[in-house]
């Protein structure tokens, strides 16, 4: 069965300060990947995706990913935050021919004005 | 406007007492799929329906049911409540293009809370 594993869960960071999260996951065939986020007392909405391709995807708002097969990682980045960005933060992977979405724990992250 | 919606938003209820939670979406997704999100724990699949009359069951299943007699709706049933499912439920919803998943639509949650 596919996992998926985000570590640092709480993340506190001031305005303009980068950001990544770590994304890895435990599945060998091929998979969909995506990262949703979700802004306090809001449902989550999808920030970016990857199928299949360039593997440095680029989503909404500044994010962007990086899938490394080699590493079962697709770790999320932003060069510099807003307040704005303050919110929970989801991997989630589907395995081709599984009918899942396995979904991380999340990162909390908190920015700083 | 595309949308998943969910009722009720907010439901507080006593343990033992049947209540359904309701989503539709009017996306003509196949694909329908019910989560529950606890800190810590981020968001486990319950259920989910790959069409019509097709359902299966995700990683926390026990206590729910489903049903899919329309493509447009998804209910979640809890037949007898108990205070561990309090929690927050999503429901989403997806297009399977040549049996490769897109990104899934939420609802805007609904919070149960089972005294």
């Amino acid at each position: 069965a596919q996992s998926v594993s985000q570590h640092n869960h709480h993340v506190i960071l001031s305005e303009a300060a980068s950001l990544e999260l770590g994304c890895n996951y435990s599945y060998g065939g091929t998979v969909n990947l995506f990262w949703y986020v979700q802004y306090p007392g809001q449902h989550l909405q999808l920030l970016l995706k990857y199928f299949s391709g360039d593997p440095l995807v680029k989503g909404i708002k500044g994010f962007e990913a990086e899938f490394i097969k080699s590493k079962f990682s697709f770790n999320l980045r932003k060069p510099s935050v807003q307040w704005s960005d303050t919110a929970e933060y989801f991997c989630a992977v589907n395995a081709r021919g599984n009918n899942r979405l396995a979904f991380g724990k999340g990162n909390q992250v908190v920015v700083i004005p | 406007e595309a949308q998943v919606t969910q009722n009720p938003r907010y439901l507080i209820t006593v343990t033992g007492k049947k209540l359904t939670v309701t989503c539709s979406q009017n996306m003509n997704h196949e694909y329908m799929s019910w989560y529950r999100q606890d800190p810590g724990l981020g968001l486990r699949q319950i259920y989910y329906s790959m069409n019509v009359e097709v359902t299966d069951k995700g990683d926390v299943p026990e206590g729910y049911k489903v049903s899919r007699k329309e493509k447009r709706n998804f209910p979640l049933i809890l037949e007898s409540p108990s205070p561990n499912q309090t929690s927050l439920y999503f429901c989403a919803s997806s297009l399977i293009v040549s049996g490769i998943y897109n990104e899934q639509f939420f609802g805007p949650g609904t919070r149960l809370t089972v005294l």
